[in-house]
């Protein structure tokens, strides 16, 4: 039992480039998340899904776009990667909703040049 | 708007001896959660404890306890006995019980452990 896995855990991108973060869980949960976390600041919510199929805009979605094709899968896209995009994406997952606990990946460090 | 406020950015104990990190929120609604994160240098985020607004009872785990006071919007954690693996950041969070992406954390606190 992996928990929450998240590919890759690090990476460096020019602006301009684009690139997929790849958030992986093996718990059946249904609601997975992408958060970012910046130095001095606690995590904000990019986006999340309550199921197979579905996204939704967290607090900071703009630049950002997800998918959810499989349950266990939830991926996050940079389609033009910006200085401004730097910082560290750690995913979640949850059994039922936000209230539950959330399990967390162990976070992708992403430069953005 | 939801805020969460902790107020201390660093802190220090001795291990074995007792810590208390404060955390404080404001918000409107009657029901929410509140939860208590560390981050080791790992990264990973780990939770340490949760508590649900309309529980008078203040939430237990292990070495670790909270302080919820909801008239005052505070929301403290106790380590006690504290050890060297308790270092970490700990980070406060709100969730709303009412929009389902309505959480948020505070900046955090860094903990250090002095042996």
């Amino acid at each position: 039992n992996a928990g929450v896995t998240q590919t890759p855990k690090f990476r460096v991108l020019k602006t301009g480039q684009s690139m997929t973060l790849l958030c992986a869980q093996d718990m059946n949960h249904e609601y997975m998340y992408w958060y970012r976390q910046d130095p001095g600041m606690g995590l904000r919510l990019i986006h999340y899904s309550v199921g197979e199929g579905t996204t939704a805009k967290g607090e900071v979605p703009d630049g950002y776009n997800v998918s959810r094709l499989k349950k266990q899968n939830f991926l996050l896209g940079l389609e033009s990667a910006a200085p401004s995009q730097t910082s560290v994406y750690f995913c979640a997952s949850s059994y039922i909703q936000f209230t539950d606990t959330q399990y967390f990946g162990p976070g992708t460090r992403l430069t953005v040049l | 708007a939801q805020t969460v406020t902790q107020s201390q950015p660093e802190m220090s104990v001795q291990e074995a001896e007792t810590v208390t990190l404060s955390c404080t929120y404001d918000t409107s609604e009657s029901d929410y959660y509140l939860f208590w994160y560390k981050q080791p240098p790992s990264r990973q985020m780990i939770l340490v404890i949760r508590q649900e607004a309309y529980k008078q009872q203040n939430a237990t785990e292990n070495r670790f306890s909270v302080n919820f006071q909801k008239a005052a919007k505070s929301f403290s954690l106790k380590i006690s006995d504290s050890q060297l693996g308790d270092a970490a950041m700990y980070f406060c969070a709100y969730r709303s019980a009412y929009v389902p992406d309505k959480i948020i954390f505070g900046k955090g606190t860094r903990l250090h452990i002095l042996p």
